[in-house]
């Protein structure tokens, strides 16, 4: 089972709220700080957040406050919300975690606005 | 503002060494605060940590990948390079450099900041 699970593609409506989510491996505590990342065709990817708890984050630089992160420890997941879905937020978005010293990141979502 | 831009040949031959260099500006690289990364991405696919280095040379590496890679710094260039070995076409890829915050307590936080990537295909 791959240490990080993210739903390969997710649509949504333009103006809505979307919620991506990266499930962890079961053996692996939730409680990790859980970074997001936005990758726009031909593009680097672009750092958003990392979330711990709603007392430990950061959002990256520039990123827009509709950009969020949270948890749901009953799946064992991070959760990246987007809400007031712009056109300009079709993309992959990736999730990543620090595991037995290695970055792992997610297999990534891509994002279709419709 | 801080800029990575890597460079490197875009064409490796089959079983040669892949060598890439990140460039560092608008800043130092010589400070204890940040940590300097390689990921790289296969055409059409995800994103795969290859390893990071410190200023003062300690590295850590993706296990996968930790046989065939070196990963140095040159702090009076604002340098920082990736060598893999022995690749194969499965080493075709963009890479990327990025820039880790170090973290308070000890260790240091995922990528913030990237280069634009080059790419690399293996091929004879």
């Amino acid at each position: 089972q791959a240490v990080l699970t993210q739903p390969s593609s997710l649509s949504a409506s333009a103006g809505a709220s979307v919620s991506l989510t990266c499930t962890l491996r079961s053996d692996i505590n939730v409680g990790t700080w859980i970074y997001w990342y936005q990758q726009k065709p031909g593009s680097p990817p672009q750092y958003l957040l990392r979330y711990k708890s709603d007392s430990d984050k950061q959002q990256g630089s520039g990123v827009p406050s509709r950009f969020s992160g949270s948890k749901d420890a009953s799946a064992n997941a991070g959760i990246l919300l987007i809400s007031g879905l712009q056109s300009e937020d079709e993309a992959d978005y990736y999730c990543l975690i620090w595991h037995i010293s290695a970055w792992v990141f997610g297999g990534g979502t891509k994002l279709t606005v419709l | 503002q801080l800029q990575l831009q890597e460079s490197g040949p875009g064409l490796v031959k089959p079983s040669e060494t892949l060598s890439l260099t990140c460039t560092v500006s608008g800043g130092s690289i010589y400070r204890s605060i940040y940590y300097w990364g390689w990921i790289r991405q296969p055409p059409g696919k995800g994103l795969e940590w290859i390893g990071t280095i410190y200023y003062s040379g300690s590295t850590n590496y993706n296990p996968s990948l930790k046989s065939r890679v070196t990963i140095s710094i040159d702090t009076s260039k604002n340098q920082f390079s990736v060598n893999l070995n022995s690749v194969t076409a499965a080493d075709t890829a963009v890479y990327y450099c990025a820039r880790h915050e170090a973290a308070a307590g000890g260790g240091y936080y995922g990528m913030d900041v990237w280069g634009q990537g080059t790419t690399v295909t293996v091929s004879s």
